[in-house]
């Protein structure tokens, strides 16, 4: 079975530049969720989808930052204008519908902003 | 909202002995607590998870105590090796909501 598949592994910008991330779930997984790690921290949620459906984005800087799922399967998060902070690793990962929770995570996307 | 603390932050230990990383969380309410291994360059990957209704859970070297009433949860792992020298995370979550993850403990195993 194939895992969560993310794309560019990794990208370098300029900052104030745009740059999109990419997410492709596990076939069958309806709940998707892009993630923010920094160095030497846990990941933190930016986004939570149950289908099409923003479930939970409190987290999600929504100045900069925006995501969309459409057809309830892929899913890509930009940033717009970047920013030297926003350099981290974004992680996606997705799940069965919500009562089963394990979550398989993608290898990320390494952003360095300069 | 959930916070989770973990430590040690690094844990060395030689080949063979047992690794022990702990883990506290704030919300009572949380029933479901997973752990995940990441290696460098990957993202993190499910080796065990835990519900409420059980106190412990095993699978081969690796297994998870949970105490509900003392708010903390445990991962033990038996006869190290060094592939499994890696960084490791708890979390928490109420079942079908979002995890909250702890800060992570560098595991380093030395042969």
């Amino acid at each position: 079975e194939a895992g969560v598949v993310q794309s560019p592994r990794y990208k370098i910008i300029e900052k104030k530049q745009p740059v999109a991330f990419w997410c492709n779930p596990i076939s069958g997984h309806n709940t998707l969720y892009w993630y923010l790690q920094n160095l030497g921290q846990g990941p933190e949620l930016l986004i939570r989808y149950e289908n099409e459906e923003a479930v939970d984005d409190s987290q999600l800087p929504k100045d900069r930052f925006s995501a969309e799922r459409l057809k309830g399967v892929d899913s890509t998060l930009k940033i717009q204008p970047a920013e030297l902070g926003d350099s981290a690793v974004y992680l996606c990962a997705s799940s069965l519908p919500s009562g089963v929770d394990t979550q398989y995570f993608g290898p990320g996307t390494r952003l360095t902003v300069l | 909202g959930e916070n989770v603390e973990q430590h040690p932050s690094t844990l060395s230990v030689q080949e063979g002995d047992s690794a022990v990383i702990k883990c506290t969380y704030s919300d009572s309410a949380s029933n479901y607590f997973p752990w995940y291994k990441q290696e460098l360059g990957k993202g993190p990957q499910l080796i065990i998870d835990i519900r409420s209704n059980v106190g412990e859970k095993k699978d081969q070297r690796i297994a998870v105590t949970l105490n509900k009433t003392a708010k903390h949860f445990s991962l033990h792992i038996t006869e190290t090796q060094p592939e499994d020298s890696a960084v490791y995370f708890c979390a928490a979550s109420i079942l079908g909501s979002t995890l909250t993850f702890g800060k992570g403990t560098m595991l380093l195993v030395s042969p």
